[in-house]
Formats: structure tokens, sequence, C-alpha cells
């Protein structure tokens, strides 16, 4: 079992829509979340940083994080064209090493 | 101020050849990652750079891979003798280092194409 699984999607949504994106992890000493929104031939960008339960919320996105059951979401509110990306969960261990899903590919359709 | 720094942005060489790729960090971070990205999978961990301690290099696949960080700032991974499976995107991130919650910040890779 990977340390943290992502459906990879595709997932396509028309434009307005709210979309969830969604990981579980499985070591529950995992404390810290990331979200990074990679866009194609870019680097993986920074978009939400969380720590413990609980939802954060930023702008239209809001990152949430269920430690009962090892899972964390991303939900993005009224979608847009320009949030077409690849969306990656990661979490730190021990400092050092990031465990990173293998990123969900979103489409929002104008 | 400027972001992680990677070059060359795109590369394409001859199986058997050796190809040096460069990572500059931001300023002040002393931690540093490779990272390989090939279509359709994650991340994959190559290597760790944290100030002046001895790398991590236990996600390098081979012996023919090797990375050096030098004065603490710039680093080069060496990839000798391609082939053509190391085709990906090689991302380099860095971060302020200690503690764990100093999320990172990626470049936006070298594209390494071996033919």
């Amino acid at each position: 079992q990977k340390e943290v699984e992502q459906d990879p999607g595709p997932l396509s949504v028309p434009e307005g829509a709210i979309v969830s994106l969604n990981c579980t992890y499985s070591n529950s000493a995992f404390q810290y979340f990331m979200w990074y929104r990679q866009y194609s031939r870019k680097g993986p960008e920074l978009l939400m940083y969380t720590y413990s339960s609980g939802n954060k919320e930023d702008g239209r996105f809001t990152a949430q994080v269920d430690k009962s059951s090892k899972y964390i979401s991303l939900f993005i509110r009224d979608s847009q064209p320009s949030d077409s990306a690849t969306y990656l969960c990661a979490s730190p261990r021990g400092g050092n090493q990031f465990y990173f899903g293998t990123g969900t590919s979103l489409t929002v359709i104008p | 101020g400027a972001g992680v720094s990677q070059s060359p942005s795109n590369k394409v060489t001859e199986k058997g050849k050796d190809v040096e790729l460069r990572c500059d960090p931001i300023s002040g971070h002393t931690a540093l990652y490779w990272y390989r990205q090939s279509l359709g999978q994650g991340l994959e961990f190559l290597i760790y750079f944290q100030g002046n301690s001895a790398p991590d290099k236990s996600g390098l696949p081979s012996d023919r891979f090797s990375a050096e960080r030098t004065g603490g700032s710039v680093s080069t991974l060496t990839i000798q003798r391609t082939q053509q499976e190391d085709s990906a995107v090689y991302l380099c991130a860095s971060r302020p280092g200690g503690g764990t919650d100093q999320p990172q910040h990626f470049g936006d890779g070298t594209r390494l194409s071996i033919l």
C-alpha cells in the first residue's frame, strides 16, 4: 500500500461546478498536508497547506483533513477553466521525506 | 524573490551520453530535493540535501545517477551513460529546512528525452 493514494481521474466538470479532489493516507503519524497544483509543462505550485484536522479556506479553495479516516480533500468552488491542471496531495514524514499522490487531472469545461 | 530555477528546461540527448541538470534553489533555503516525474506517475524521490549534512541518496535508482550541492546552494544532478528509461521530467524543490512544517517549492523542471 502506498503512503498516499489519489484517484488519478481524469475529472471533467462544467465551469461553475464544485470540484472535490480526494486522497487517503496510510500512516497515522502524518500531521501536515499539502495540495499542489501543476499546470502542463510547469512544476508543482503550492496551493494549500494544512495541519491537523478540520478545514482551511483560501478564496475558492477549501482543504479538509479527517484524521479519523485518514482522508484529505480539496474543494474548489465556482470552478474556472483556469483551474484545469493536475492536483497533487502530499505529506511529509520525519521532516525529510515527502510522500506525494500520483495526482488528479482536472479539466473545467467553459 | 526569485523562485527555484532549473536549467536547461529541455534536454535531448543520445543514449549513452552523460547529462548534467542544474538547480538553483530559493536564496536561504537549506533543504534541496530532486525528484523524477514520468508520464502518469507520481513524483519519485531521488535525493535530498540538508545544509552540510550527508545527503540522503536512498532514492537514486542506480549508480549512474549522482548529485552534488556546492556551497550549500546550487545543485547538479548527473546521469551517466543515459538510457531511454531515463526520459522523464526532473524536478528540483527547496524549502527553508528544519522542522516538518515547511512545504517545498518547486522549479519548472528539466524535460529529458533520450533518443
